[in-house]
C-alpha cells in the first residue's frame, strides 16, 4: 500500500534556528500534500496544502513566511520552521494525496521541541 | 464551511466491551466520511471509510454507516481490546474549490479510548 515518510520523528532545536521536516511518498506520486500541526489532546490544525511545482495555499492564521513549504517534486515535501520558538514547538504531521479526493495516506509525524 | 462533531473523551471500557463512538457532520455537499485511529507518538491511520449514503465501512472488527438522514458515521465494535487503546478522530472529505488538490480533510477533535484488562 501506499506509503508516507516523514522524518525526523523528533527533533530539539534551540530558540532562534530553523528546523526542516521532510515528507516522503514511497511508493506513489503526491501530487498534493497536506501539512498539519495539532497541539495536545487536540485534533489536527490543517496549515497548508501544496501542489507539486506551485506554490502552497495557507490556511488562514498560518504565517507563509515563518513555516516554508516547498514541493519540488512529485515523492517530496518540505516544511522548514524558520527561527523557531518555543511556542512552534508542537505534532507535525504530513499527508500525501494522489489527487484523486480519497486516498490520503499519513506520515508518522515530526515532535518539535524549541527550547 | 464544513464540520465534524464527536463524542468528547477519554472513553474508558473493559476490555471485550461494546464500543461506540458517536460523530455527526456538516457538509455543503456529499462529503466521503472516514474513521482514523492515532496510536500514542505515531501519526494517523486510516480505519474505515465510507463514501456514499448507507454505505458501510469495516476494519479490524470496527463499523460505520453513513446515514444521510442523521448526518452522522458512528463507529461502533462489538468487542473492544486492549490493543484498540488509541485516540479515535472522525474525518469529511469534500471538494473545497477547483483542481486535483480540492479534497481536503476536516477531522472532529478526536476521542480518546483507553481499555482496561
Amino acid at each position: 500500500g501506499a506509503v508516507v515518510s516523514q522524518h525526523p520523528s523528533r527533533v530539539i532545536c534551540k530558540s532562534g534556528t530553523s528546523v526542516k521536516i521532510e515528507c516522503r511518498s514511497l511508493d506513489f506520486q503526491a501530487t498534493t500534500m497536506f501539512w498539519y500541526r495539532q497541539f495536545p489532546k487536540q485534533s489536527l490544525m490543517l496549515m497548508a496544502t501544496s501542489n507539486e511545482g506551485s506554490k502552497a495555499t495557507y490556511e488562514q492564521g498560518v504565517e507563509k513566511d515563518k513555516f516554508l513549504i516547498n514541493h519540488a517534486s512529485l515523492t517530496l515535501s518540505t516544511l522548514t520552521v524558520t527561527s523557531a520558538h518555543p511556542e512552534d514547538s508542537s505534532f507535525y504531521i504530513c499527508s500525501a494525496s494522489t489527487g484523486i479526493g480519497y486516498g490520503y495516506t499519513f506520515g508518522s509525524g515530526t515532535r518539535l521541541t524549541v527550547v | 464551511g464544513n464540520s465534524v462533531t464527536q463524542m468528547e473523551g477519554p472513553v474508558t471500557l473493559s476490555e471485550e466491551a461494546f464500543l461506540t463512538i458517536n460523530c455527526t457532520y456538516t457538509a455543503t455537499g456529499y462529503p466521503s466520511l472516514f474513521w482514523y485511529v492515532q496510536y500514542p507518538g505515531e501519526g494517523l491511520q486510516l480505519l474505515l471509510k465510507a463514501t456514499k449514503a448507507d454505505d458501510k465501512g469495516s476494519n479490524k472488527g470496527f463499523e460505520a454507516t453513513y446515514r444521510k438522514e442523521t448526518t452522522s458515521f458512528h463507529l461502533e465494535k462489538g468487542s473492544v481490546q486492549v490493543s484498540d487503546s488509541a485516540v479515535y478522530f472522525c474525518a469529511l472529505s469534500d471538494k473545497n474549490g477547483s483542481g486535483a488538490g480540492s479534497y481536503q480533510l476536516t477531522f472532529g477533535k478526536g476521542t480518546k479510548l483507553s481499555v482496561i484488562p
